[in-house]
């Protein structure tokens, strides 16, 4: 398998920009988790979602926030607008429920927001 | 709720040289631990992971042992590399519900010189 699949790898934009990030879990996972990673915050978990269904939110940080999961193999993390506090790197990770609770990770997408 | 406490960092080790890293939790019930390591530029990876009291956890010559009684779960390495140079990442699972999701320490920069 080709493991999870993010796109873009890199993103530069300007403030008040929508950015849209994309993800594609491993075949056969039903679970997709959203994680933001800085220096001073680490890794925090924003959203998952098992089969499609958004099981937990309480990590987004705020209404310009979103992500959806319109089919089994793509996902989209939203910000609209976007803010220089933004900018970090993103990593999608899926996992199934016969796994363990092991996730698998993708490469991730470093934002930039000027 | 559940927690992980890892050592801080950087560590810098000389090649050849022992290596722990601490790992300590707070949980209710019975959680699997999870050892997550991420090279420069890339994703997490898995490590190794033990899912009960005194199971012990391996890979790449990297061990962990589930510590109940002290709630534990140092990684050690006889030999380190240079190769293993990265942010090493001590997790737990959900215990309760929202089981699939981990909980991640802040993790621990190594630095193996030659």
């Amino acid at each position: 398998d080709a493991g999870v699949i993010q796109s873009p790898r890199h993103e530069v934009t300007e403030m008040g920009q929508e950015v849209t990030l994309r993800c594609k879990p491993i075949s056969g996972h039903d679970y997709l988790f959203w994680y933001r990673q800085t220096m001073m915050r680490g890794l925090e978990l924003l959203i998952y979602f098992n089969n499609n269904v958004p099981i937990d939110d309480s990590g987004m940080p705020e209404d310009r926030f979103s992500a959806k999961m319109p089919n089994a193999s793509f996902s989209t993390l939203k910000i609209q607008p976007s803010e220089p506090r933004d900018s970090a790197v993103y990593f999608c990770a899926s996992s199934w429920e016969q796994g363990g609770r092991t996730q698998y990770f993708g490469p991730g997408t470093r934002l930039l927001v000027l | 709720g559940n927690s992980v406490t890892q050592m801080e960092g950087p560590v810098t080790l000389s090649e050849e040289a022992f290596l722990t890293i601490n790992c300590t939790y707070t949980a209710t019930g019975y959680p699997s631990l999870f050892w997550y390591v991420q090279y420069p530029g890339e994703g997490l990876q898995l490590l190794l992971k033990a899912t009960k009291a005194d199971d012990k956890g391996s890979n790449k010559g990297f061990e962990a042992t589930y510590r109940k009684e002290t709630t534990s779960f140092h990684l050690e390495k006889g030999s380190v590399q240079v190769s293993d140079s990265a942010v090493y990442f001590c997790a737990l699972s959900g215990t309760q519900g929202g089981s699939e999701k981990l909980v991640f320490g802040k993790g621990t920069k190594l630095t193996v010189n030659p």
